[in-house]
């Protein structure tokens, strides 16, 4: 099955700009998108089909794509954005949805 | 206004069964899958699988085949996740979420359930 795998934690200091990663094989062709979940609640989508954003999402969110590796973006860090994220693609061979493992964002 | 409710939370012993709504308002219910998502306690975000809402097929994740059944009532615009069987290791907040051309773009508040004798 698909594996995406994500670094467990990163921190950034407010105003900082905190990325992070997703990989999997040849992950670049696939439509990546990121949730992101604070702490008793459920998730919401941040970015779509890799770099797009839903209303109400900050500019400071983007992402990109390629290669193995997708990346979550967070510019201008600030204290509201600490909470766990998660990236998530559709695997075409096993006709399954995927989540990456997800990864903590503390703000320092 | 665009949402999914769920129903409440849920206590039951292992072996009996467990049903969860959820609810869609404010769009065309039939237009969108609806995706099941599990996250057990302090773990990620696991797919279960979804329900077509227009014809009723479904598609299960590998780990759920088996115990777990989607179905709908489109004359209330409500799906549904039934797991058989519980077992301790099903004690979870359950969720579901809108299907949107790949993402999920829409979730429900989550519903948690805990399995214990």
């Amino acid at each position: 099955s698909y594996v995406l795998t994500q670094p467990p934690s990163v921190s950034v200091a407010p105003g900082k700009t905190a990325r992070i990663t997703c990989g999997g094989n040849n992950i670049g062709s696939k439509s990546v998108h990121w949730y992101q979940q604070k702490s008793g609640q459920a998730p919401v989508l941040v970015i779509f089909s890799a770099g797009d954003r839903p209303s109400g999402i900050p500019e400071r969110f983007s992402g990109s794509n390629s290669g193995n590796t997708a990346t979550l973006t967070i510019s201008r860090v600030e204290a509201g954005d600490e909470a766990d994220y998660y990236c998530h693609v559709w695997d075409l061979s096993s006709d399954h949805y995927v989540f990456g493992t997800g990864t903590k964002v503390t703000v320092l | 206004q665009v949402q999914l409710v769920q129903s409440g939370s849920e206590l039951k012993k292992p072996g009996a069964s467990m049903k969860v709504s959820c609810k869609a308002s404010g769009y065309s219910f039939t237009s969108y899958a609806v995706n099941w998502v599990r996250q057990a306690p302090g773990q990620g975000l696991e797919w279960m699988g979804w329900i077509n809402t227009n014809v009723g097929n479904s598609n299960y994740a590998q780990a759920f085949t088996g115990r777990s059944v989607f179905s709908l009532d489109t004359s209330v615009n409500t799906a549904y996740l039934q797991i058989n069987n519980l077992k301790s290791e099903d004690t979870a907040v359950y969720y579901c979420a809108r299907e949107n051309q790949g993402s999920f773009d829409l979730w429900g508040r989550g519903t948690p359930v805990t399995v214990s004798s």
